[in-house]
């Protein structure tokens, strides 16, 4: 069966610091992937899918970035972190274009 | 891109008491349709979803869905609900030749014994 497993689970980073979040998907192979966010009290926002290795989409220009080193791997990444960025960032994926999304456990960023 | 509306932010319930959760979605194209429950500091857990065939599904943990197109509507029941089932619902949306799933902004769940 699939797992998808994101680290860290929380993260509290100072204003200006970088930050790097991670995103695997084990028992699937090319998966869509995709990074959300979801602010307090506010639904999910998407920021980037990938359809593959090097490929990637930004929904939203912002503060962040994302990359896809591997085919089961997506990282999001900040050069310099906004009070904005904090939130609730979940990584999904899905086996095919307009699928069904499965989500991860989610990591808490509290940028200060 | 679609719209999703979730018509109620907040729903406290009596344990036992059934529950409905209402959405509505602006397309009038063909649709695929979803909830997800989301549990305190956790990610999202597909409850159902509608693809095409019965428009009533049913999910996990007793919850079921009714599609109805010509109302844009994909409301979430359970006709007796537990203390477990305390949570935020999300509806989400999809168009059929489309990646980007819309997600309504959610609705808390409180059940009280």
């Amino acid at each position: 069966s699939q797992t998808i497993h994101q680290w860290p689970a929380t993260l509290v980073q100072p204003v200006g610091s970088p930050l790097s979040l991670e995103c695997t998907v084990e028992g699937t192979s090319n998966p869509n992937l995709y990074w959300y966010r979801q602010a307090a009290g506010r639904g999910l926002q998407l920021l980037f899918y990938s359809v593959g290795i090097g490929q990637i989409s930004s929904e939203v220009p912002q503060n962040l970035s994302a990359s896809r080193p591997q085919d089961r791997q997506f990282i999001l990444s900040s050069k310099k972190l906004l009070l904005s960025d904090s939130g609730f960032y979940l990584c999904a994926w899905s086996v095919s274009y307009a699928d069904t999304q499965y989500f991860g456990p989610g990591t808490r960023l509290t940028v200060l | 891109a679609q719209s999703v509306t979730q018509l109620d932010s907040q729903v406290p319930v009596f344990e036992e008491a059934p529950v409905e959760l209402r959405c509505n979605y602006s397309s009038s194209v063909s649709v695929y349709l979803f909830w997800y429950v989301q549990y305190p500091n956790q990610g999202l857990q597909l409850l159902l979803k509608y693809l095409s065939g019965s428009t009533l599904v049913k999910g996990i943990n007793g919850f079921e869905a009714e599609f109805n197109k010509s109302q844009t509507s994909f409301h979430l029941r359970k006709p007796s609900v537990h203390i477990s089932d305390t949570a935020e619902y999300f509806c989400a949306v999809s168009d059929r030749n489309d990646y980007k799933l819309s997600f309504g902004a959610g609705t808390t769940v409180t059940v009280r014994a």
